[in-house]
């Protein structure tokens, strides 16, 4: 495809059920970085995978979400246990390479917590 | 950490009046990035400074990267309603570690 794909666009779930979210970056896209942003807030920064490099999970909120990249390529985040607070719009970026590259966004996921 | 901060939070403005807004970093940065997002969109690449003291025009807007290369400023000349939305500055500590963003100045224009 012509940029990054996000799955599902919109997903509403029950509190304490699990949620998957999928990305898929602009293939040949190195870094991929996930971000949580709330209602008229900025960009939350969750995690960032580089090449084969160990991932910087730096920023998950809690162990409840975590995240993986299959061959360097599709990622999913992975929420267990959805919270009310969890709901937001769950931004997907990726980049030819780390830091020193521009990030092409995905349209995001709207993830509804009831 | 690194940390970039962005002043103002929110900034409302009349149509045709200036506009600038102000990223820190409390880092040296390798470079600095650009991006603005529509309500209801999602964050778009304007521009990337990469020299100390680098000025960048993109017809009314001017960006600007410190000589310290620790700040940078995004200024719109006569906003315009098309230019609604929030502006995000990011930059990487070093050219190899991840982009961290701005918390984003959020633009309003009145008619």
């Amino acid at each position: 495809g012509a940029g990054v794909s996000q799955s599902p666009s919109n997903k509403v779930t029950e509190k304490g059920k699990d949620v998957e979210l999928r990305c898929d970056p602009i293939s040949g896209h190195t870094a991929l970085y996930w971000y949580r942003q709330s209602l008229g807030q900025g960009l939350e920064f969750l995690i960032y995978f580089q090449g084969n490099s160990a991932p910087d999970k730096s920023g998950l909120p809690s162990d409840r979400f975590s995240a993986e990249r299959t061959g360097g390529s599709v990622s999913t985040l992975t929420i267990q246990r959805t919270q009310q607070e969890d709901s937001a719009v769950y931004l997907c970026a990726s980049s030819l390479g780390p830091g020193a590259y521009e990030q092409y966004f995905g349209p995001g996921t709207r993830l509804t917590v009831t | 950490g690194q940390q970039v901060m962005q002043i103002p939070q929110y900034q409302h403005v009349q149509e045709g009046e200036d506009f600038t807004t102000y990223c820190n970093s409390s880092t040296t940065l390798s470079n600095i990035q650009w991006y603005k997002q529509r309500p209801g969109g999602h964050p778009v690449f304007l521009i990337q400074l990469v020299k100390s003291g680098e000025v960048k025009k993109q017809k009314r807007l001017t960006f600007q990267f410190g000589e310290a290369k620790k700040n940078s400023s995004l200024h719109i000349t006569a906003t315009q309603t098309t230019d609604v939305g929030t502006y995000f500055c990011a930059g990487p500590g070093t050219s190899g570690s991840r982009l961290t963003f701005g918390e984003g100045t959020q633009l309003t224009v009145n008619p």
